[in-house]
């Protein structure tokens, strides 16, 4: 069955270090994958997707990712984080054995230090 | 701002109650999507709707009812909720179901069964 692993709950860092949120998939076929980040008492919003291609995608807001095959990851990365990115962020794979839902991860609850 | 408006934004209401939520996009969609999060977790798929029709039931209690009446609107009819039930529900919409668009989330509304 296919899944999505976010391996860290929370992560801490400072304002302007790097950031990257991990995220492994588990699935046979190239799969459909996105990053969706939610702030405090919003509803999610699209950062990023990978449907085929270039295998390092650019978001919105700085984000970018990149798919790793071999790895079976898509981990999420920004070169300087701002504080208002503190937010909750969800990786997500589409299934495609015909119902095309979303199969969120967990959740990564970033905190960004001033 | 979120292209699909969600409301209202706060519901508080009794187990005997009846109330209903609301959705509206304008961007053309033809699948409209309910969800339900709770605290420090993912969404939950609930409904999904196709060109007006429901296509995916999750298996959602019968208190919980929802409705499509044009390609723009989508409703969520609740009636004798528990306290269970409490939690942000989110609708979303995408171009098309089965066609591996990203969905475009509202803000939610927050539901509070006392």
């Amino acid at each position: 069955a296919q899944s999505v692993t976010q391996p860290d709950i929370h992560i801490t860092v400072s304002e302007g270090a790097s950031l990257e949120l991990r995220c492994n998939y588990s699935y046979g076929a190239t799969p459909y994958l996105f990053w969706y980040v939610q702030s405090p008492g919003q509803g999610l919003q699209l950062l990023l997707k990978y449907f085929s291609g270039d295998t390092l995608v650019q978001g919105i807001k700085g984000f970018e990712a990149e798919f790793k095959r071999s790895q079976s990851s898509f981990n999420l990365r920004k070169p300087s984080v701002h504080w208002s990115d503190a937010a909750e962020y969800f990786c997500a794979v589409v299934t495609t054995s015909g119902t095309y839902k979303y199969i969120f991860g967990t959740g990564t609850r970033l905190k960004v230090l001033a | 701002d979120t292209e699909v408006t969600q409301t209202p934004k706060h519901l508080v209401m009794g187990m005997t109650n009846k109330k209903s939520l609301k959705c509206e996009q304008h961007m053309g969609h033809r699948a409209m999507y309910w969800y339900k999060q709770k605290a420090k977790k993912p969404p939950e798929l609930m409904f999904v709707y196709s060109y007006e029709k429901l296509s995916i039931n999750e298996s959602v209690p019968s208190r919980f009812s929802p409705e499509c009446p044009n390609s723009s609107l989508l409703n969520l009819h609740l009636h004798a909720l528990q306290p269970e039930d409490s939690a942000l529900y989110l609708c979303a919409s995408s171009q098309g179901w089965g066609e591996y668009q990203p969905q475009h989330f509202g803000d939610g509304t927050r539901l509070s069964i006392l």
